[in-house]
């Protein structure tokens, strides 16, 4: 099954941008996955879903400040301009017949 | 618009058994997978369970297999899971997530708190 690895932390100052990636385990790097957002002390919430080809489709609502790319068997999210609102962490996930993946989350930190 | 709605959720002994629920609404609930997803107190996502829109296939944590069952009745448009044999280490929120046609979340319940402790 597939392992997703992400950096536990990350930061970057307001009106800046951050690159998140998310790497998908050897062997599975045509996977897609779906980039999630937990703001603290909330329900999470769903970003997009991003293929290998670096195509992605986000959700109702998100913010044009969010997009994503692929490179090989990783996935970055990337956020613009940065909104103290940003602040939170950020899964990825993705499916394999029977398995159900979760990336081990990154938190964002907005100076 | 999409809703989830989880319900269920409380205090239960070690050993005990909870019945979680979850009413979906704003979408065609029967086309559609669906799964748990739990997140104990200060950690990470942790998927539990899931399953197909006809409720022909399910699939499960190794952590929760032989204790969990997942089911869905798609005449009420509702998402279940039955947790029998609780531990403390099942204590999280539990939430309630829909899956798009490629089976990953697009759409995320509130969430319902279960504490297991003596």
């Amino acid at each position: 099954q597939p392992v997703l690895t992400q950096s536990s932390s990350a930061s970057a100052s307001l009106g800046s941008s951050v690159k998140l990636t998310c790497t998908l385990s050897s062997g599975h790097s045509t996977y897609i996955i779906a980039w999630h957002q937990q703001q603290p002390g909330k329900a999470p919430r769903y970003l997009m879903k991003l293929e290998g080809s670096g195509s992605y489709n986000k959700g109702s609502g998100v913010p044009d400040r969010f997009s994503g790319s692929s490179s090989g068997a990783d996935r970055y999210l990337t956020i613009s301009n940065l909104q103290s609102e940003d602040e939170a962490d950020y899964y990825c996930e993705t499916w394999d017949t029977k398995s159900w993946v979760f990336g081990g989350g990154t938190k964002l930190t907005v100076l | 618009e999409v809703q989830l709605l989880e319900s269920g959720g409380g205090l239960v002994q070690p050993g005990g058994s909870l019945r979680l629920s979850c009413a979906a609404s704003g979408f065609s609930f029967s086309s559609y997978a669906m799964g748990w997803v739990r997140q104990a107190p200060g950690k990470g996502l942790e998927w539990v369970s899931a399953i197909s829109g006809s409720g022909g296939s399910t699939y499960y944590a190794d952590s929760v297999k032989g204790r969990f069952t997942i089911s869905r009745d798609n005449s009420k448009n509702t998402l279940y899971l039955q947790m029998d044999s609780l531990r403390a280490e099942d204590t999280a929120l539990y939430y309630c997530a829909k899956k798009s046609l490629q089976w990953l979340v697009d759409y995320w319940g509130q969430g319902t708190l279960v504490t297991v402790s003596s």
